[in-house]
């Protein structure tokens, strides 16, 4: 099992350009999660999927967007980058809302 | 609100003693901990979890401590190796998992 796949790992951005992220699981699990990194700070909930076909705001979901295509996948999108989006994006995932999470290797995104 | 936090951002090791890494929580209603390991460059992976009806479990050269008197939670890492180094978060559930800060373990030669 690959577990929490993220693409891309890296990726650069123009301000106001636009640019999906994709995450996929491969343990059947019900829920997955975005979260965002920053430098000193821990993880910060953007956006999670409590179940297929449900999807609700975390802790910072504005600037982006989110759809849950399938069980499998959650993708989280920038609609008009900004710089204060740089960070490392996490997508995770859990078998329930309030199971143990596996995380993803992360994608680094820097905005210019 | 509840939050979880970490007593030190930064604790440096000896390389072969033993670490200690700890974290206080605020919601005396969480019934679920874990203890998080991320290397640099990587994610969170998970090490350990303990509910709140014990006060001690160990793993594989880890064990984690649990006193809800005074809410607070400790992972301790024996022997500690080169390979330990990273950010260690804790977390809490509630009916929703909340993540720590983290603290940087360095170990030193």
């Amino acid at each position: 099992n690959a577990g929490v796949t993220q693409t891309p790992k890296f990726q650069v951005l123009k301000t106001g350009q636009s640019m999906t992220l994709q995450c996929a699981q491969d343990m059947n699990h019900n829920s997955m999660y975005w979260y965002r990194q920053d430098p000193g700070m821990g993880l910060r909930l953007i956006y999670y999927s409590a179940s297929e076909g449900t999807t609700d705001k975390g802790e910072v979901p504005n600037g982006y967007n989110v759809s849950r295509l399938n069980k499998r996948e959650f993708s989280l999108r920038l609609e008009s980058a900004a710089p204060s989006q740089t960070s490392v994006y996490f997508c995770a995932s859990s078998e329930t809302p309030s199971a143990r999470q596996y995380f993803g290797p992360g994608t680094r995104l820097t905005v210019t | 609100g509840e939050s979880v936090g970490l007593h030190l951002p930064t604790l440096s090791v000896q390389e072969g003693d033993n670490s200690i890494i700890n974290c206080a929580y605020s919601n005396s209603a969480s019934d679920y901990f874990i203890w998080y390991k991320q290397e640099s460059g990587k994610g969170p992976q998970f090490i350990i979890d303990i509910r709140s009806n014990m006060d001690k479990r160990q793993g594989q050269r880890v064990t984690v401590l649990l006193n809800k008197t005074v809410k607070h939670l400790s992972l301790q890492i024996a022997a500690t190796q080169p390979g330990d180094s990273a950010v260690y978060f804790c977390a809490e559930r509630d009916d929703k998992i909340i993540f720590g800060k983290g603290t940087r373990l360095h170990i030193l030669p």
